[in-house]
C-alpha cells in the first residue's frame, strides 16, 4: 500500500496563479482531509469529506476548492493564489481503531507552497 | 474559543526521560491524538487517550486527566531519532479535532 499520495512535493507560484494539489489514497478510507501547516502554529483544516460526492468547509477554507469524485482522490485547488497562501499542505485520509475506536489520521507527505 | 498549550521547546539527554504537557480548552471533549511529526515529514499517530489514566505504549506513555483538562506524553529511555515535534490534539463536542502547535524535543548526545 502507498497509503496517502500528494503532489507535487514543491512549487512556486506567482501571485494570482492557480493550480491543484493532488492527494490520493489507496486505503479506502471514506474520510479525508486537507490541512496547512504554518510555523509556530497548529494545522489548520482547510475543507473535509466524508465519503464520494461530499466536501465540508473546515476552518480556513477561503481561497480554496475542493471535489471528491472517488473514495481515492481529493485534489485541493487555489484558484488565484496569494502570499498568505504560502505554506506546507497535508493531505490525510482516516479510519475508526477497530480497538479504541479513535479517528486515526494518516498523512500524506506534504506539499511545500511558496507564493512570490 | 479553544486553545491547546504545548511548550514550544524542549531539550533532553539520549537515554534520559521527557515529560511534554499539553493542555486544553475546548467546546467538549471526544478524544485527544499526540502525533510525531520529524522536520519536514508528515505527521505520525503515536496514541489516543479517551479516558482518565495512563497508556502504555512501548517507550511512550501518555497519559489523560479530563477534569483537568490535561495530558502528558512520556518518552523513556530517549534515542537521537526521537528528535521531532509533537503535536497535541483534541476531538471536540462536533468531533472537529483542534490541534496544538507542537513541541519541539532536541536530544542531546
Amino acid at each position: 500500500n502507498a497509503g496517502v499520495t500528494q503532489t507535487p512535493k514543491f512549487r512556486i507560484l506567482k501571485i494570482g496563479q492557480s493550480m491543484t494539489l493532488q492527494c490520493t489514497q489507496d486505503m479506502n478510507h471514506n474520510y479525508m482531509y486537507w490541512y496547512r501547516q504554518d510555523p509556530g502554529m497548529g494545522l489548520k483544516l482547510i475543507y473535509y469529506s466524508v465519503g464520494a460526492g461530499i466536501t465540508d468547509k473546515g476552518e480556513v477554507p477561503n481561497g480554496y476548492n475542493v471535489s471528491r469524485s472517488t473514495t481515492e482522490d481529493f485534489p485541493l485547488r487555489l484558484e488565484l493564489a496569494a502570499p498568505s497562501q504560502t505554506s506546507v499542505y497535508f493531505c490525510a485520509s482516516s479510519y475508526s481503531d477497530s480497538i479504541s475506536g479513535a479517528n486515526v489520521l494518516t498523512f500524506g507527505a506534504g506539499s511545500r507552497l511558496t507564493v512570490l | 474559543g479553544q486553545n491547546i498549550d504545548q511548550p514550544t521547546e524542549m531539550t533532553a539527554t539520549e537515554g534520559a526521560i521527557v515529560q511534554i504537557n499539553c493542555t486544553y480548552q475546548t467546546s467538549g471533549f471526544n478524544g485527544l491524538f499526540w502525533y510525531q511529526q520529524h522536520a519536514g515529514e508528515a505527521p505520525t499517530f503515536l496514541s489516543y487517550n479517551v479516558l482518565d489514566g495512563l497508556e502504555e505504549k512501548g517507550r511512550f506513555s501518555s497519559f489523560l486527566s479530563r477534569s483537568k483538562g490535561y495530558s502528558y506524553l512520556l518518552l523513556k529511555e530517549l534515542q537521537m531519532k526521537d528528535s521531532a515535534s509533537y503535536l497535541c490534539a483534541v476531538t471536540d463536542s462536533n468531533y472537529q479535532l483542534i490541534w496544538g502547535a507542537g513541541t519541539k524535543l532536541i536530544i542531546k548526545p
